[in-house]
């Protein structure tokens, strides 16, 4: 069965530090990956995916993630982190073949501390 | 308005109860998908409508969850005689779920349900 590995339970940060959460993925064939977001008292929002083509993703707010498919990973990166960015973050997986639904890992909770 | 919406947005029910849950999805997308998430947890798929018809019920924890969708637009998931580990915050979620490409199952989700029993 597939399956969502986010290493980083919980992650708390000062202000421009930069940020990689981690997130591993069991599928072996092709696959759309996804990073969502929760903000506080919001519902799930779309940070980014990758469906094909070019392995670095750049999303909303100026964060990218990485598909290596060597190693079943699509890291989250942020060069410098904000307050706002505050949330909790999931990564997420859907194959490639009928199935439309999401796997996702269990989030990981990132502090930024002002 | 433009996303999904959910109604209510927290209920509680005394165990044993029956609970109705209510999904409007964005108006022409054809996909609608139901999760649950437990405190702590990423969501977890329960079931998966394309239009009326239910096409993947795998994720459903028991038969005392039922889902529906019988015009292809408002879905409502039912759990009967609910018990304390059915405490979860239940998303819906939408997409356009057109052939075509990849990019027409991407999910928009809606707030939520916060669920609790006592």
């Amino acid at each position: 069965a597939q399956s969502v590995s986010q290493h980083n339970h919980h992650v708390i940060l000062s202000e421009a530090a930069s940020l990689e959460l981690g997130c591993n993925y069991s599928y072996g064939g092709t696959v759309n990956l996804f990073w969502y977001v929760q903000y506080p008292g919001q519902h799930l929002q779309l940070l980014l995916k990758y469906f094909s083509g070019d392995p670095l993703v750049k999303g909303i707010k100026g964060f990218e993630a990485e598909f290596i498919k060597s190693k079943f990973s699509f890291n989250l990166r942020k060069p410098s982190v904000q307050w706002s960015d505050t949330a909790e973050y999931f990564c997420a997986v859907r194959n490639g073949g009928a199935t439309n639904k999401l796997i996702f890992g269990t989030g990981t909770l990132l502090a930024v501390q002002p | 308005g433009a996303g999904v919406s959910q109604s209510p947005r927290y209920k509680v029910a005394k165990r044993g109860q029956d609970v109705a849950l209510r999904c409007d999805p964005i108006s022409g997308h054809v996909s609608l998908f139901w999760y649950q998430q437990a405190l702590g947890q990423g969501p977890e798929f329960l079931t998966y409508f394309q239009n009326e018809a239910q096409l993947d019920k795998s994720g459903l924890p028991s038969d005392r969850f039922f889902a529906e969708r019988p015009e292809g637009s408002v879905s409502t998931l039912k759990i009967q005689r609910t018990q304390q580990e059915d405490s979860a915050v239940y998303l819906c979620a939408s997409s356009l779920g057109r052939s075509g490409g990849a990019q027409y199952n991407e999910q928009f989700f809606g707030p939520g349900t916060r669920l609790t029993v006592l």
